[in-house]
């Protein structure tokens, strides 16, 4: 079945660092795929979305690049702020899987010191 | 603001007392869904709606029911609540178009003594 791996966290960097974390995924059709923010007490935002390959989504200074050839959908960001402290869940969905739901990463938490 | 609303936010109760969740979006979303969130175990679907009067069972669907009665409105009832079901819980909606992205609620966090 379809299935998104994450790289495992927690990732602490130093305020303006650069941001990578790495998605990857298997899906029997042509899912679309979705970052996800989960700030510390609230519900899951959107970050950003592509919809087919070598689509990039944006969002806030993130981004991230839909890899057909590679499976891949990672997560970018040039200079981090200690607000952007929170855990970033990858995930996919697509038309023909069963029920519609969000296949999702197990997160990544990230934090950012000062 | 288009928005999921749940209410409540946190809820503490004891074994067996029926509750209800409620859930409503204001996006005009044929799409809405539940899911638990749980250390260890990830985000979960619990039911979904595909339109009004059209529900079905998700990957844990034991416990719990749901009823959409109306496009907005999607609640979730635990008619006999027990402690396994203490748990963050998140509504969501989105298009019908099943890769369009889903729209979260702010959570309830339940717990069950």
């Amino acid at each position: 079945g379809d299935s998104v791996t994450q790289m495992e966290g927690p990732v602490t960097l130093s305020e303006e660092a650069f941001l990578t974390i790495n998605c990857t995924y298997t899906a029997t059709g042509y899912p679309s795929l979705f970052w996800y923010v989960q700030y510390p007490g609230e519900g899951l935002q959107l970050l950003l979305k592509a919809t087919k390959a070598d689509d990039k989504g944006s969002n806030k200074g993130f981004e991230a690049t839909y890899r057909k050839e590679t499976t891949s959908f990672h997560l970018e960001k040039g200079s981090v702020q200690v607000s952007d402290s929170a855990v970033y869940f990858c995930a996919l969905r697509e038309i023909y899987n069963q029920g519609g739901k969000l296949i999702f990463g197990q997160g990544t938490e990230l934090s950012v010191k000062p | 603001e288009a928005q999921v609303t749940q209410n409540p936010r946190y809820l503490i109760t004891v074994t067996g007392k029926k509750l209800t969740v409620t859930c409503s979006q204001n996006m005009n979303h044929e799409y809405m869904s539940w899911y638990r969130q749980d250390p260890g175990l990830g985000l979960r679907q619990i039911y979904y709606s595909m339109n009004v009067e059209v529900t079905d069972k998700g990957d844990v669907p034991e416990g719990y029911k749901v009823s959409r009665k109306e496009k907005r409105n999607f609640p979730l009832i635990l008619e006999s609540p027990s402690p396994n079901q203490t748990s963050l819980y998140f509504c969501a909606s989105s298009f019908g178009r099943l890769d369009s992205p889903l729209h979260f609620g702010n959570g309830t966090r339940l717990t069950v003594t």
